[in-house]
């Protein structure tokens, strides 16, 4: 597609499941980025990948938040034992962003995808 | 560290009237900035950028300048209308840092015919 896809749109479950959110970037982008969005407030970075590799997950708020991006393309972003406060929107983005773009110092803008509202029960 | 701080809203407008929100940077190095904008239901879009000092972004009527000296990046808009209701983020990038974004809280911005 033309765009960033997530899915499901929406995801309810009760405390202690464990959820799994899908990324699917636009198609060539090296770059993609998860991050966290709570009722009322900006974005915050979770993780980040670069091709598949993650260069920096800083931002997971606990060892129940595992990513992955085996391939390099579709990323899947793993809650285990939901808890209440992991209610939140996850949105995905990708970029062109790269080892070129490093050097010069380059932006590169990131495309979002709509998100996943995760309601926890 | 790298940090955005935006007003808070929300920001309640008559159709026609002039818009600004304020929005301030903490970076190390050179950061580009940014606003998105998020329209209810939806993903954030990208509404307009700047990368270096002095420069203008614009977009569907919407400018902001990147000011080095104050490290702002405010968000106007001269007459706004009734579709420019949403949720508009500050944010920037440093670019070196694998381009991680860093956003504001956003300002909710409604506009009433």
């Amino acid at each position: 597609g033309a765009g960033v896809s997530q899915s499901p749109r929406y995801k309810v479950a009760k405390r202690g499941q464990d959820v799994a959110l899908r990324c699917d970037p636009i198609s060539g982008h090296v770059s993609l980025f998860w991050y966290q969005q709570a009722l009322g407030q900006g974005p915050e970075f979770l993780t980040y990948f670069q091709n598949e590799a993650q260069l920096d997950k800083s931002g997971l708020p606990s060892d129940r938040f595992f990513a992955e991006r085996p391939e390099g393309s579709v990323s899947t972003l793993k809650i285990q034992r939901t808890q209440q406060e992991d209610s939140a929107v996850y949105l995905c983005a990708s970029s062109l962003w790269g080892r070129w773009s490093a050097l010069i110092g380059a932006y590169q803008p990131q495309h979002f995808g709509d998100g996943t509202r995760l309601s926890i029960l | 560290g790298d940090s955005v701080t935006q007003m808070e809203g929300p920001v309640t407008l008559s159709e026609e009237a002039f818009l600004t929100i304020n929005c301030t940077y903490t970076a190390t190095g050179y950061p580009s900035l940014f606003w998105y904008v998020q329209y209810p239901g939806e993903g954030l879009q990208l509404l307009l950028k700047a990368t270096k000092a002095d420069d203008k972004g614009s977009n569907k009527g919407f400018e902001a300048t990147y000011r080095k000296e104050t490290t702002s990046f405010h968000l106007e808009k001269g007459s706004v209308q009734v579709s420019d209701s949403a949720v508009y983020f500050c944010a920037l990038t440093t670019g070196y840092n694998f381009n991680k974004f860093y956003f504001g809280s956003g300002t909710k911005l409604n506009v009433k015919p």
